[in-house]
Formats: structure tokens, C-alpha cells, sequence
């Protein structure tokens, strides 16, 4: 069963500054890694899929990088409404199973 | 526009049994996958289960597994968690997702497990 550790738990940072987020597998996993935000009180919603893929209506400061077991979340210029929860995730198809990394949070410093 | 919508959910007490369901809208229902995800208050993600568009392929989580069944009604665009003995350990909001990738999420509906 895949482990997907991501870190660090919380990051502080001000507005307009980058956002580094790391993903981790503990085995390499396919193409199948997305990011998710979430808001409290809110379901989370899709960012990036497939590594790389910008979900519909994502701005272009959201992108996703890397392979094997080391996967990243970079948010180029945070805006007021980007701090909140992120989780990566990694599916499986057959049978249908979803990981879920334990997230981070992204708050204001 | 894509829309799912859980029911179901409520106060129940350790060992009994609940029965969620999600309805969706705005897509072919039968062309994706679903799952269940949950969320214990305060906590992180937790994958419950998925199944395949015709029901042929079917995960749950080890922490439900034998205790939970999904099932779905494709005629009915609707998704189903048979959850039975039921734990304090199952407290959390549930959600149901749409495709194999969980693109889109329901607003959940809360199962509070206690006597």
C-alpha cells in the first residue's frame, strides 16, 4: 500500500511570496498524482491532475512538477484566498482506491 | 454543471447501521467511476471506497472493509454506502466523488457515531 507523506505540515508565509509544497510516495507511483485545496468548511476541490495538468478554471500561479516518488505544489505568488489546506493524492483504477497525502497547511504569517 | 449531492447521514448509535446516498446531475453518471471519501472533524482525507461505472471493480479502505458495501444505480444516477456496525472511529463527513480521479465533490453529509 503506497504512503504519501507530505510536508511540512504548515507553512506561514505572506501574500504575494511562493509556496513550496512536497509530496512524497513511498514507492514510485504512475502519472496518477493530483492536488487538491481545501477551505474550511468546504469540499476540497481539484487543482492539478496527472502531475502537471492545471484542473478547469485553476489560476496559473498553481503548478505541479515531479516523478517517481517526489511530487511538488508550487503556488507562484500567493493571493489572500490560496491559504488554506492542500493534499496530494494518487489513484489506482483497477480496483478503484484512492491515497491521500495528510496535507499542509498554508497559512498567513 | 456537474452536481452531487449526499443524504443520509446522522446521529447513530455504535453497531447500528446507516445507508448514504449521493445523487448526481450534469454528467453521463454511467461513463465514471465514484467514491466515497471521508473526514473526521478536524482531520485529514480518508478514502472509504470506489466503484467502477458498471459495478465490476469495487476497493474499500481496511479500516471498513467487511463493514461497508457501495453500490450504484446507474438508471438512477445515484451512488450508495451500506455502512453497518458502526464504530465512533466512522464519525466524519462523508463525500462522494466523481470519477476515478475524484475531480468533483458533493458537499458531504455528516454521520455522528455515538451513544
Amino acid at each position: 500500500e503506497i504512503v504519501l507523506t507530505q510536508s511540512p505540515a504548515t507553512l506561514s508565509l505572506s501574500p504575494g511570496e511562493r509556496a513550496t509544497l512536497s509530496c512524497r510516495a513511498s514507492q514510485s507511483v504512475s502519472r496518477y498524482l493530483a492536488w487538491y485545496q481545501q477551505k474550511p468548511g468546504q469540499a476540497p476541490r481539484l487543482l492539478i491532475y496527472d502531475v502537471s495538468n492545471r484542473a478547469t478554471g485553476i489560476p496559473a500561479r498553481f503548478s505541479g512538477s515531479g516523478s517517481g516518488t517526489d511530487f511538488t505544489l508550487n503556488i507562484s505568488s500567493l493571493e489572500p484566498e490560496d491559504f488554506a489546506v492542500y493534499y496530494c493524492q494518487q489513484r489506482s483504477n483497477w480496483p478503484p482506491r484512492l491515497t491521500f497525502g495528510g496535507g499542509t497547511k498554508v497559512e498567513i504569517k | 454543471e456537474v452536481q452531487l449531492v449526499e443524504s443520509g447521514g446522522g446521529l447513530v448509535q455504535p453497531g447500528r447501521s446507516l445507508r448514504l446516498s449521493c445523487v448526481a446531475s450534469g454528467f453521463p453518471f454511467d461513463d465514471y467511476a465514484m467514491h466515497w471519501v471521508r473526514q473526521a472533524p478536524g482531520k485529514g482525507l480518508e478514502w472509504v471506497s470506489g466503484i467502477t461505472w458498471n459495478s465490476g471493480d469495487i476497493g474499500y479502505a481496511d479500516s471498513v472493509k467487511g463493514r461497508f458495501t457501495i453500490s450504484r444505480d446507474n438508471a438512477k444516477s445515484s451512488l450508495y454506502l451500506q455502512m453497518n456496525s458502526l464504530r465512533a472511529a466512522d464519525t466524519a463527513l462523508y463525500y462522494c466523488a466523481k470519477g476515478s480521479g475524484a475531480a468533483y465533490w458533493g458537499q458531504g453529509t455528516l454521520v455522528t457515531v455515538s451513544s
